[in-house]
């Protein structure tokens, strides 16, 4: 059983659009990290957030932690080709950071 | 600052041979986490190390692999007795003091 699901498994969008991941479970996290990983290449860490319901922006990213610590969003404005690869969300459980539980990821492609 | 390296990038093996995995972390993090990537999957937690100490090794299977943290050198994953099901990708992160993990460009094996 997968402790975190992520949704779309896949989106294919056009440069220009905007667009909204999600990451969900029944459990709480303590935190939850945002990977974007590219083929052949291991995981980048995007961001973590810690708090329920804070909201951290990345440039045209922006995270949200779910007011009770059991999900979270990513949304990206104004796509780009270089937004496209593989968006993982991972979760920690307990008062410190041990492993990770990683959602399968969302696939996204941007086309020119 | 270099960040996580792993080697070989990728390696071959026959089943019945022995697998070695090396990860290197980066400067100044002693935590060190390992986990194997399959197509359908996702990313799964292995174990985590400090200095020559496991800390959690849950995710490991009980037989054939073992992984090792010493004081002087890098983290090694060793898989023995390789079979067709252990091919995969293995990941390396490493973090300071038990917080974000940053992933090495991981180990692409190929059991023949």
């Amino acid at each position: 059983t997968q402790l975190l699901e992520q949704s779309p498994q896949f989106l294919s969008i056009q440069e220009g659009e905007n667009l909204t991941v999600y990451c969900n479970s029944s459990s709480v996290f303590s935190s939850l990290q945002w990977y974007r990983q590219e083929p052949g290449e291991g995981p980048v860490l995007l961001v973590t957030v810690v708090t329920g319901g804070e909201v951290k922006k990345l440039k045209r990213l922006t995270f949200q932690f779910g007011d009770a610590r059991k999900d979270s969003s990513l949304h990206i404005t104004a796509a780009q080709t270089g937004d496209t690869g593989l968006y993982l969300c991972a979760g920690a459980q307990g008062s410190t950071l041990g492993r990770l539980y990683f959602g399968r990821g969302t696939q996204l492609t941007v086309w020119p | 600052n270099a960040g996580v390296m792993q080697n070989p990038r990728h390696l071959v093996r026959r089943r019945g041979q022995e697998a070695r995995l090396r990860c290197s972390p980066m400067k100044g993090h002693s935590h060190v986490y390992w986990y194997r990537q399959l197509p359908e999957e996702g990313l799964k937690f292995m174990v985590y190390l400090q200095k020559e100490n496991i800390i959690d090794e849950s995710g490991m299977p009980k037989e054939r692999f073992s992984a090792e943290f010493p004081k002087e050198g890098p983290s090694i994953l060793r898989i023995q007795q390789v079979v067709r099901g252990d091919s995969a990708a293995y990941f390396c992160a490493s973090s300071p003091a038990r917080n974000e993990q940053f992933f090495g460009p991981g180990t692409r094996l190929t059991v023949l």
